[in-house]
């Protein structure tokens, strides 16, 4: 298996413009977390799905920011409009049982 | 314990030194305790998952242990080599369904 995939893995856009990051998770996992980087926060959990379906949102910032997962080898999260603030590193993560991996992050900076 | 605290902070070792840091974790409703490996500008590792009181994982120079009654788990790294230098992150989940609640990590610095 490939592990977790996002795209793109780095992204460079101009405040006010859409973002939309893309997870592709470990075929057979269940659950799917997005996660961010930062340096006054560290890692901290934004969203996470369970069979598709979001359980927990507490995380995500604003309403700028959404996430969805059409099915189970797909989810984006998405932001309108950007700001330099987002900039950060975004990581997708996917579970089955005790087992959660990481994808390799998209690095996002907002200009 | 509420969160999940691990220390110290930072450390830094001198390379072939041994060295190990601790994790605290709610112990009401424990289900299992990850440990990542998180390196500059990857993304986190998985080193192990624990969930039996007393489990003992290695990996390599890597070791780790897990008392659930207490809500603590070491992690334990022999002869210290500069590939070791990482943030080590460990998680619990409180329950079966929920979200990993990650500690803040120890940066590991390790010197030749």
């Amino acid at each position: 298996d490939a592990g977790v995939i996002q795209s793109p893995r780095h992204e460079v856009t101009e405040m006010g413009q859409e973002v939309t990051l893309r997870c592709k998770p470990i075929s057979g996992h269940n659950s799917l977390f997005w996660y961010r980087q930062t340096m006054m926060r560290g890692l901290e959990l934004l969203i996470y799905f369970n069979n598709n379906v979001p359980i927990d949102d507490s995380g995500m910032p604003e309403d700028r920011f959404s996430a969805k997962m059409p099915n189970a080898s797909f989810s984006t999260l998405k932001i309108q409009p950007s700001e330099p603030r987002d900039s950060a590193v975004y990581f997708c993560a996917s579970r089955v049982l005790h087992e959660q991996f990481f994808g390799p992050g998209t690095r996002l900076t907002v200009l | 314990i509420l969160n999940v605290e691990q220390s110290p902070q930072s450390l830094h070792v001198q390379e072939g030194d041994s060295t190990n840091f601790t994790c605290s974790f709610p112990s009401s409703n424990f289900y299992a305790l990850h440990w990542y490996r998180w390196e500059t500008a990857k993304s986190p590792e998985a080193l192990f998952v624990m969930t039996l009181n007393g489990d003992e994982k290695k990996k390599g120079r890597i070791s780790a242990t897990l008392n659930t009654k207490e809500g603590y788990s070491y992690l334990y790294i022999k002869g210290s080599q500069p590939e070791d230098s990482a943030t080590y992150l460990c998680a619990s989940f409180g329950d079966s369904w929920g979200k990993l609640q990650f500690g803040a990590g120890t940066q590991v610095v390790v010197t030749p």
